[in-house]
């Protein structure tokens, strides 16, 4: 049971670039979250999911793009990287909302030059 | 939205010291409350949540939150530190009743660093 793992663990982009950063979990969990964290930021949402096919706006989706073709997988996509989109990127799931515990993976580190 | 406030973000303490972390949360309804540790270059994982019933709520590694709707806050507290404990803590909400499209989302703090001296 590996929980939940990202890839890649870290990449270095050039503006203008893209990328995916692909998000699997093992764990049969409906929802899927992904996470931006900054210095002093906390965590911040970008998009979420609430089961395959489905997928919708946190509180910074802009410049990002999600998709959940797969239960287990949820894509997070930069079509063209900007310096401001340098961070650490968290991928989390859980069964439910509310109370369920989210599960996060370990993180993607990416530098955007 | 929800609002979480960490105060200190940045908590040092001695090994075998007690350890409190503060954080209060904004709105009127009680949210669930949890409590996150981040070890340098991983990812986050619960320590304790609040969601019904006993307001002391124990957690992993010896920590504890109590919930006091009056004071609408959720500190966390450990009675003796350890070195392993050197981490950064989160503070996170969730909304127990629909504000339009936020149930499921984890509001966090701003997260407080805890160093542990020897």
């Amino acid at each position: 049971n590996a929980g939940v793992t990202q890839t890649p663990k870290f990449r270095v982009l050039k503006t203008g670039q893209s990328m995916t950063l692909l998000c699997a979990q093992d764990m049969n969990h409906e929802y899927m979250y992904w996470y931006r964290q900054d210095p002093g930021m906390g965590l911040r949402l970008i998009h979420y999911s609430v089961g395959e096919g489905t997928t919708a706006k946190g509180e910074v989706p802009d410049g990002y793009n999600v998709s959940r073709l797969k239960k287990q997988n949820f894509l997070l996509g930069l079509e063209s990287a900007a310096p401001s989109q340098t961070s650490v990127y968290f991928c989390a799931s859980s069964y439910s909302w509310g109370p369920d515990t989210q599960y996060f993976g370990p993180g993607t580190r990416l530098t955007v030059l | 939205a929800q609002s979480v406030t960490q105060l200190g973000s940045h908590v040092s303490v001695s090994e075998g010291a007690l350890v409190l972390l503060r954080c209060n949360y904004s709105s009127s309804v009680p949210p669930y409350l949890f409590w996150y540790v981040q070890y340098p270059n991983q990812g986050l994982q619960l320590l304790l949540k609040y969601t019904t019933g006993a307001t002391l709520v124990k957690g992993i590694n010896g920590f504890e939150a109590e919930f006091k709707k009056s004071e609408t806050s959720f500190h966390l507290t450990k009675p003796s530190a350890h070195m392993s404990d050197a981490a950064e803590y989160f503070c996170a909400v969730s909304d127990r009743v629909d504000r339009g499209s936020t149930l499921g989302r984890l509001y966090f703090g701003r997260g407080t660093q805890l160093t542990v001296w020897p």
